[in-house]
């Protein structure tokens, strides 16, 4: 069964650090990985998937198939950047997404 | 158009009772998923629907949740003879067919099971 791991449960960094969070996961087959970002007080939303190979408010995924990984990264951390990050699977013939447990990322001032 | 919505935001029940959760999805989105989302748990699956299919139910963790849509729009969570680890934050997503990856979180229900 898919699995997906993000093992930090909290991250701090100070405003203008850079910031990696960690996502892996267990799937044999080939995957769509996603990372979703809940801001205080707000809903769910897509913030962006690996198959656009896009940059989203300064973020940006690799997907590593070789580590198995999907980091998510900036390099130069905001304070409006402190949310939930939850790193997402999802099956190549399924609907369905695997969540990870979420990092909440505090930018410190 | 609106968004996702769901009610009640908040529900206190007692334990043994019975809930219903209410899912409406973006007009035109065929796929509806319900996940819980619980403190240091991530969200967890729970069912999917999509079309006229038989829904994915490999995600309910009893026999006493249950779920329903009905006209391919409106969904119902019913969770039956309530128990304290059922409280959580109950999610519902919908999507188009064929971007399931890209869903739309409604604001989500916090059950408390007293």
């Amino acid at each position: 069964a898919q699995r997906v791991t993000q093992p930090e449960k909290l991250l701090s960094v100070f405003k203008g650090a850079p910031v990696e969070l960690k996502c892996n996961y267990s799937y044999s087959g080939s995957p769509e990985l996603f990372w979703y970002v809940q801001y205080s007080r707000q809903r769910l939303q897509l913030l962006l998937r690996h198959i656009s190979r896009e940059s989203i408010k300064g973020f940006t995924a690799d997907l590593n198939k070789g580590e198995t990984s999907f980091h998510l990264k900036k390099p130069f951390a905001q304070e409006e950047d402190s949310a939930m990050y939850y790193c997402a699977l999802k099956e190549t013939s399924g609907s369905r997404l695997t969540f990870g447990e979420g990092t909440q990322l505090t930018v410190n001032p | 158009g609106a968004g996702v919505s769901q009610s009640p935001s908040n529900k206190v029940t007692e334990k043994g009772k019975d809930v219903e959760l209410r899912c409406d999805p973006i007009s035109g989105h065929t796929a509806l998923y319900w996940y819980r989302q619980s403190l240091g748990q991530g969200l967890e699956f729970l069912i999917y629907f999509q079309g006229n299919s038989a829904p994915d139910k490999s995600g309910l963790p009893s026999d006493r949740f249950s779920a329903e849509r009905t006209g391919g729009s409106v969904s119902t969570l019913t969770i039956q003879r309530t128990q304290q680890e059922d409280s959580a934050v109950y999610l519902c997503a919908s999507s188009y067919p064929g971007l399931a990856g890209y869903q739309f979180f409604g604001p989500g229900t916090r059950l408390t099971v007293l």
